[in-house]
């Protein structure tokens, strides 16, 4: 099976613009969670959708936000990016919300 | 609020000895604990996990031991190998409720050859 993609895997934004991420789960996972990885603090909980619905949330202000198709695929927005926001943003797909999670390759957003 | 600490942050081993790191989470509901191994410029992969009906795991040269009393699991690499060397995160899960997985801050393991 493939693995978990994101797109696109490198992006160059300035202040105050909005980014779209995008994250395709393993084939048959219905969960999708994302995080935000940084050299300080780590990977970061930003939020798990499950058959369409946000199930959890992370404490990120509201600029972030995500959604989940019917087909899985999962897409995280940020709006009036900050410099602080650049990162590496993962996905990670499991089969359902208890099993196991795979990660993708990530997205690295620098925000100038 | 869940949180995982994890020690060390940095560990550095001679080729063929021993590494361990340690994680300590504070929800005691968690039941599910991986531990993932990510390389420079690459994504997290899973390499051993233990549930909280059993004490010890092992694959290899990888083990994991689990405390519930105390609330602390351990990631230990036997005969350390330079392709040990990257960042090992640990994680907490409770797999009956919110499901999140709240992650320890990383350790950076670097074997000498």
């Amino acid at each position: 099976k493939a693995g978990v993609t994101q797109t696109p895997r490198y992006l160059i934004k300035t202040r105050g613009q909005q980014v779209t991420l995008s994250c395709s789960p393993i084939s048959g996972h219905r969960s999708v969670s994302w995080y935000q990885q940084t050299p300080g603090q780590g990977l970061q909980f930003l939020f798990e959708y499950f058959s369409e619905t946000q199930r959890n949330k992370g404490n990120f202000p509201g600029r972030f936000s995500g959604r989940q198709f019917s087909n899985s695929r999962s897409e995280m927005n940020v709006s009036t990016l900050e410099l602080g926001d650049s990162a590496l943003y993962l996905c990670a797909s499991s089969l359902t919300p208890q099993e196991t999670q795979y990660f993708g390759p990530g997205t690295r957003l620098l925000v100038l | 609020g869940e949180n995982v600490e994890q020690h060390p942050s940095t560990l550095s081993v001679q080729e063929g000895d021993s590494a361990v790191i340690k994680c300590t989470y504070s929800d005691s509901a968690s039941n599910y604990f991986p531990w993932y191994k990510q390389e420079l410029g690459k994504r997290p992969q899973l390499i051993i996990d233990i549930r909280s009906n059993v004490g010890e795991k092992k694959d290899q040269r990888i083990a994991v031991t689990l405390n519930k009393t105390a609330k602390h699991f351990s990631l230990h690499i036997t005969e350390t190998q330079p392709e040990d060397s990257a960042v090992y995160f640990c994680a907490a899960s409770e797999t009956s409720g919110t499901y999140k997985y709240i992650f320890g801050t990383g350790t950076r393991l670097k074997v000498l050859a």
